[in-house]
């Protein structure tokens, strides 16, 4: 068990660019997390899967954001046409659900810089 | 889910014990305390989580009051390598729900 890994972790891309993370979560995990954490600011919850399903999506979530989990394993998210706004930090977590406790366990994230 | 109320920044003398209040006091009866810390340039590590029990692991103790409205996390013996933001975040659990919501934590400094 490596633990959640996110690639890249570096990103710098023009303004009106499309760009795509993917994030490996812990095997065994059901559970998989997007967040997104500017500067000074805690993470702030943009969506989540349980296995392959999309459970849930934050209205920080605009349509140029998208996200798949195909097969209930890595994850991708992806933004369309980048705005300077979009600069931020992209954590992704994941958890094994059960009982209904599940302790997140997050990447080491993924630095987008938009210019 | 409750909103929580912290210090924006405390400073502990390495070795001392650093006690982080969290104040939490719209929590309903089924929603849990929990505790994440994040240190400089990574993701947040989670640290602990109760109802109304303290509890205690190998990181750290959380002392909940016993109305439920606010709670104290205690590293014992607080290191350099403890220096981080902790964020107290209240949670129900159960459901469809699922997501973290992080307020803005506590800088902690530990200084040698």
């Amino acid at each position: 068990d490596t633990g959640v890994s996110q690639d890249p972790r570096h990103k710098i891309t023009k303004r009106g660019q499309n760009v795509t993370f993917r994030c490996d979560p812990i095997s065994e995990h059901n559970r998989l997390y997007w967040y997104r954490q500017t500067l000074g600011q805690g993470p702030e919850f943009l969506t989540y899967f349980q296995n392959e399903a999309q459970l849930e999506k934050s209205r920080l979530l605009s349509d140029r954001f998208s996200a798949e989990r195909p097969k209930g394993s890595f994850s991708t998210l992806e933004i369309q046409r980048t705005e300077q706004g979009d600069s931020a930090m992209y954590l992704c977590a994941s958890s094994l659900e059960a009982s209904g406790h599940d302790e997140q366990y997050f990447g080491p994230g993924t630095r987008l810089t938009v210019t | 889910d409750a909103k929580t109320t912290q210090p924006t920044s405390m400073d502990c003398a390495e070795g001392r014990a650093a006690n982080l209040p969290c104040n939490h006091s719209t929590i309903s009866g089924n929603e849990y305390v929990y505790w994440y810390r994040q240190i400089h340039s990574q993701g947040p590590q989670y640290i602990i989580h109760g109802l109304k029990n303290n509890e205690t692991n190998e990181m750290a103790s959380l002392i909940i009051t016993e109305d439920r409205k606010s709670s104290t996390l205690i590293l014992p013996h607080a290191t350099l390598r403890d220096t981080a933001v902790y964020y107290c975040i209240v949670r129900s659990l159960g459901g469809s729900q699922g997501n973290l919501i992080f307020g803005k934590g506590t800088k902690l400094s530990v200084k040698p």
